[in-house]
């Protein structure tokens, strides 16, 4: 897989039940963060964990980072109408690489 | 809550004319970039930009582009001949300096080449 690939590819929940999002990468990393695209817009970002970091909340979003298996999940509890996006993981290198690496995103539709 | 902008937000052009993209990043940001999406595609780093000189930039930002900081505010992306394939959504970025590598998107220019 290329680095930075999430799946499922498409995901469809009710709206209140919880969703979750994988990403997978090859190289090792200093950062992941995910974004959130709604349809032909901006990114927006959502957050940033760190390489020696295993598990950050913020707000309905719980994001998890396993070093060793090279992957990363983004929870969104409690999900409303209004998360329906595209989500992307962008992981950075080492060294200080800079340049954000992105997946190919999960879009996830709620339905209310 | 500051964010980064950008102008236009649309963009036709013909093929073969020049581009100028428009950003202005958050106002205490010294770190700057460029991505572009193709429809349907990844989000693609383009080039990186601090200290009035390119940090690094991609196989895709070839002698037809160019970056620039023309004053305090704005970072600007050129294509001097553009080319159809040149039709993306292209997003500019910013961060702050130290911590840690937190880039904030603009809402991005789609350019259409025709």
């Amino acid at each position: 897989s290329q680095q930075g690939e999430e799946d499922p590819q498409a995901l469809s929940i009710q709206e209140g039940e919880n969703a979750t999002m994988n990403c997978s990468y090859k190289t090792s990393i200093n950062n992941l963060q995910w974004y959130r695209q709604n349809s032909g817009r901006g990114l927006v970002h959502l957050i940033l964990i760190r390489s020696n970091e295993r598990e950050k909340h913020s707000g309905r979003l719980r994001v998890t980072l396993d070093t060793s298996k090279k992957s990363s999940s983004l929870l969104i509890t409690a999900s409303r109408a209004a998360d329906t996006a595209s989500y992307f993981c962008a992981t950075d290198g080492n060294f200080g690489n800079e340049k954000l690496t992105f997946g190919t995103g999960t879009r996830l539709t709620i339905i209310p | 809550e500051p964010e980064v902008t950008q102008t236009p937000s649309h963009q036709v052009t013909q093929m073969g004319q020049e581009v100028i993209l428009r950003c202005v990043p958050i106002s205490n940001h010294l770190y700057f970039y460029w991505y572009r999406q193709i429809l349907g595609q990844k989000v693609e780093f383009l080039v990186s930009f601090y200290n009035n000189e390119i940090s690094e930039k991609s196989e895709i930002f070839d002698d037809q582009f160019s970056v620039e900081r023309p004053d305090g505010s704005n970072f600007t992306l050129k294509i001097r001949s553009t080319k159809l394939e040149d039709s993306a959504m292209y997003f500019c970025a910013s961060r702050a300096s130290g911590g840690y590598n937190e880039q904030f998107f603009g809402p991005g220019t789609r350019l259409t080449v025709l």
